[in-house]
């Protein structure tokens, strides 16, 4: 019973290509979010949506572009691939926004851009 | 700003004790949360403490001091598979905080036989 699935787990691609990356979670959560964790490990929260509406949106690049069609999914697209883009990308969910609530992290998608 | 600062490393033996600490620096503060993240794996939720004071949970127990924006991590009677990454990561209190966590770079601990 997975709780927080991606697909793929490894995308290898060339620079300029556009891929995305699908999150579902079976949890009923109503928050999801995409993180980047980066060759030193370092985890940064990309973007987060709460029932469909996007809430967080950091500095990001405009190549990437979130998508929520329901509030069990959230997936990732990602244009014009750099090799600065080559990390692990995790999603997450938790039951609502804020306080004590723990997020629920997918199994990462090890993206590779050459 | 957001600044959180843990050791990058730290090795311990097999049944003694680690304690990992965490210096924060953030707009606010609103819940600081431990996560373990073993090698190629998700990050799984440890703790949450948003009050001063310790939070004990089996053999792992997490401290808060908010005055000094400081936490711990304990680890107690270490086993080979706590040998992962362990990050710290607060929640700013600032308007559009919404959730968002700030992790730090994590604290690799390695436990040898």
């Amino acid at each position: 019973d997975t709780a927080v699935s991606q697909t793929p787990k490894y995308l290898v691609t060339q620079m300029g290509n556009d891929k995305s990356i699908k999150c579902e979670q079976n949890l009923g959560h109503d928050t999801m979010y995409w993180y980047k964790q980066d060759s030193k490990k370092f985890l940064k929260i990309m973007f987060s949506y709460n029932n469909k509406e996007l809430i967080i949106n950091e500095t990001v690049p405009n190549r990437f572009s979130p998508k929520s069609p329901d509030k069990a999914h959230l997936n990732l697209h990602i244009n014009s691939l750099e090799l600065g883009d080559s990390a692990v990308y995790f999603c997450a969910s938790s039951q609502e926004v804020g306080g004590g609530y723990e997020q629920y992290f997918g199994p990462g998608t090890r993206l590779t851009v050459t | 700003g957001q600044n959180i600062d843990q050791p990058t490393e730290m090795t311990a033996t097999e049944g003694a004790i680690v304690q990992i600490n965490c210096t924060y620096q953030t707009s606010g503060f609103n819940g600081l949360f431990w996560y373990q993240q073993h090698a190629g794996e998700a990050p799984t939720f440890l703790s949450y403490n948003v009050l001063d004071g310790l939070e004990e949970k089996g053999r792992f127990s997490s401290f808060l001091s908010r005055s000094k924006g400081y936490s711990y991590l304990l680890l107690k009677e270490l086993q080979m598979k706590d040998s992962a990454s362990y990050l710290c990561a607060v929640r700013p209190m600032t308007t559009d905080s919404w959730g968002k966590l700030q992790f730090g770079a994590g604290t690799q601990v390695v436990v040898t036989p």
